[in-house]
């Protein structure tokens, strides 16, 4: 079965720092890959996929992932944090011929000035 | 932008009453699901549905939950008979394509549901 862990419930980082949000994915087959975001009172909004075209996905607003097949990891970066990435963000797995997404746990972001 | 929308954005209602929430996915859509999120816990698919079909569905989706696409643009989740376990934040959403796990699913802002 396919799962997704991420590690920390709650990062915090300052204004201009870097943000690095751990996500490791457990799928039997190649999967695809996921980060969304949810600013308080509204959806998900997705940053990035990958599905298998480039290891390195650019997402929106400056966010990247690097999808490493031998450490099983999808992590989230950005290199300077702004105070409008104040979120929560979610990794998430899903396989060829499914329906359904799976989602982390979360993590909630909150940038200090 | 075209965006999925929901109503109501809350509801209270009491155990054992039957609850609709409503979803317009964006127009161009086939492809609808609905997930759940019970406060402090993970989002958690509940079922999708294309072509007026459930086309995968989670243990969560029990007898007591049903779909519809009532019309040409809502798509409802039904629960008959609520318990308080189903106090959550419900999400809709719709992807143009289904089922190749690649496709992108956009998001609604979700219906809070409490159940006293």
């Amino acid at each position: 079965a396919q799962s997704v862990t991420q590690l920390g419930s709650h990062v915090s980082v300052s204004e201009g720092a870097l943000v690095l949000l751990r996500c490791n994915y457990s799928s039997s087959v190649p999967p695809y890959l996921f980060w969304y975001v949810q600013y308080p009172n509204q959806g998900l909004q997705l940053l990035l996929k990958y599905t298998s075209a480039a290891t390195l996905v650019k997402g929106i607003n400056g966010f990247e992932a690097e999808f490493k097949k031998s450490e099983t990891s999808f992590h989230l970066t950005k290199p300077s944090a702004h105070m409008s990435d104040a979120a929560e963000y979610f990794c998430a797995v899903s396989d060829s011929g499914g329906f359904k997404t799976i989602f982390g746990a979360g993590t909630r972001l909150f940038v200090k000035a | 932008e075209p965006e999925v929308t929901q109503t109501p954005s809350h509801q209270v209602t009491q155990m054992g009453q039957e609850v609709i929430l409503r979803c317009v996915p964006i127009s161009n859509h086939l492809y609808f699901y609905w997930y759940r999120q019970i406060l402090g816990q993970k989002v958690e698919f509940l079922v999708s549905f294309y072509n007026n079909e459930i086309s995968e569905k989670s243990e969560i989706f029990d007898d007591q939950f049903s779909v519809e696409r009532p019309d040409g643009s809502n798509f409802t989740l039904k629960i008959r008979s609520t318990k308080l376990e189903d106090s959550a934040m419900y999400f809709c959403a719709s992807s143009e394509e289904g089922g190749s796990g690649s496709e992108t699913q956009y998001f609604g802002p979700g219906t809070r549901l409490l159940v006293l």
